[in-house]
């Protein structure tokens, strides 16, 4: 089955610092996005970006579909964007089951 | 507000009992999922549906049980088969055509 990798594992930042997440996939999908678990552990939609760019805010995803990678780019942070950024991507017939990697903990230190 | 409501958010159960998650949505979503998240790693499946009456194991069922009687409902049961059952349960939901998922806030299960 499809196997999903991100990298960093952890980054930690100084407040207003820029940063680049990355999710590797090891076969074509045809369903992307990007989630912020927050430390109360709810997970929140960023992205939903099966190809292409998109911009919101502060945040921006691309994901190049041909070459299996996708991109979060996060600039000017704050102490809020703490927390883990999860690439998932799907597999088998259902659009919506999603593997997902293990994940980038995020630690904006003021 | 639309939005995807799981309960309870914490329980506690003891080793040999049954216990069950409730989720409901009313996104009109056509599909609903379980994942499961251990401390540390990222999620994993273990049942879908993507119409009511129909569900479908994922990569972790083996213990669990699910129904989906309507299409709001996706209740999860954790049964005393279930070897290690303490973790984060998460319920999605998704429209059928994009599969974009839309989490809820988790239920956190301790078995003691």
């Amino acid at each position: 089955g499809i196997q999903v990798e991100q990298s960093p594992p952890d980054l930690i930042l100084q407040e207003g610092a820029n940063s680049t997440l990355r999710c590797n996939f090891s076969d074509s999908v045809n369903n992307l996005q990007w989630f912020h678990q927050n430390p109360w552990g709810q997970l929140i939609n960023l992205f939903y970006i099966p190809s292409g760019t998109k911009q919101n805010g502060r945040l921006s995803a691309t994901t190049v579909a041909t070459e299996r990678y996708s991109l979060l780019y996060i600039s000017s942070s704050q102490t809020t964007d703490s927390g883990v950024y999860f690439c998932a991507s799907n597999y088998g017939g259902s659009q919506g089951n999603l593997i997902f990697g293990k994940g980038t903990k995020l630690s904006v230190k003021p | 507000d639309g939005g995807i409501t799981q309960s309870p958010k914490y329980l506690f159960r003891k080793e040999g009992q049954n216990v069950t998650l409730s989720c409901e949505q009313n996104l009109n979503h056509d599909a609903m999922y379980w994942y499961r998240q251990d401390p540390g790693q990222g999620l994993r499946l273990i049942y879908y549906s993507q119409i009511v009456n129909d569900f479908q194991k994922g990569d972790i069922a083996e213990g669990y049980s699910v129904s989906r009687e309507k299409k709001e409902s996706f209740p999860l049961t954790v049964t005393s088969a279930q070897k290690n059952p303490t973790a984060f349960y998460l319920c999605a939901s998704s429209p059928r055509v994009t599969g974009e998922l839309f989490f809820g806030e988790g239920s956190r299960l301790t078995v003691l």
